[in-house]
């Protein structure tokens, strides 16, 4: 079946600049994870999501990351006033419980 | 912020030797994890240990786990071309049941 997918899968922005970023899950994985990776380091954890609700928002960075998953299925990372330390891959992962996560392609974001 | 620290962060070796990769962590774990990434993008799962459990096979991959040292390792038996890639350990922790927690992962390169 279909994998968890991501778009896009390069997004390049100007500094200030709003992005958004998608993320489908794999269908009836109710478990959601965003994660950011930089170059050389493993991911960082952002967000978890349990179904629509945000089971864990302590791993974003501050508030201008907001992520939302309204109908329990696909999830959209939003980033306000970007800055170039938010260039990062971000990584989504799915999940059937609480075991193993099953990651997308990821989204290169490069703020200029 | 990362808790398990990956070692050696690059290994090179020829094609048809193992290769060992360590992995030492920091606070009691529900269990422990093994990716490999390619190319700095999609992370796919490889095995999974629990913290109850001392060693595990997959196939070419020996996983073992050692709670008292707060250690793992990762051998690659045979190892092919197609094993070129980063590999990464992540931890669940024993206070959260979801949130995995990286390492800066090992590069390894199969020489052929």
């Amino acid at each position: 079946g279909a994998g968890v997918s991501q778009t896009p899968s390069n997004k390049v922005t100007e500094k200030g600049k709003y992005v958004e970023l998608r993320c489908d899950p794999i269908s009836g994985h109710t478990a959601l994870y965003w994660y950011r990776q930089s170059l050389g380091q493993g991911p960082e954890f952002l967000i978890y999501f349990q179904g629509t609700g945000a089971a864990d928002d302590s791993g974003l960075p501050n508030d201008r990351f907001f992520a939302v998953r309204p109908e329990g299925s696909v999830s959209t990372l939003k980033i306000q006033r970007t800055e170039r330390g938010d260039s990062a891959v971000y990584l989504c992962a799915s999940s059937p419980s609480t075991d193993t996560q099953y990651f997308g392609p990821g989204t290169r974001l490069t703020v200029l | 912020s990362q808790q398990g620290e990956e070692d050696p962060q690059a290994l090179s070796i020829q094609e048809g030797e193992n290769a060992t990769m360590n992995c030492s962590y920091k606070t009691s774990i529900n269990n422990l994890q093994w990716y490999r990434q390619n190319s700095g993008r999609g992370l796919v799962h490889l095995i999974l240990i629990r913290s109850n459990e001392r060693e595990k096979h997959s196939g070419r991959l020996r996983v073992t786990l050692d709670t008292s040292k707060k250690s793992s390792s990762l051998l690659i038996t045979a190892s092919r071309a197609a094993d070129t890639a980063s590999y990464f350990c992540a931890t669940v922790r024993m206070d959260s049941n979801y949130q995995l927690i990286w390492g800066a992962g090992t590069k390894l390169i199969i020489k052929p």
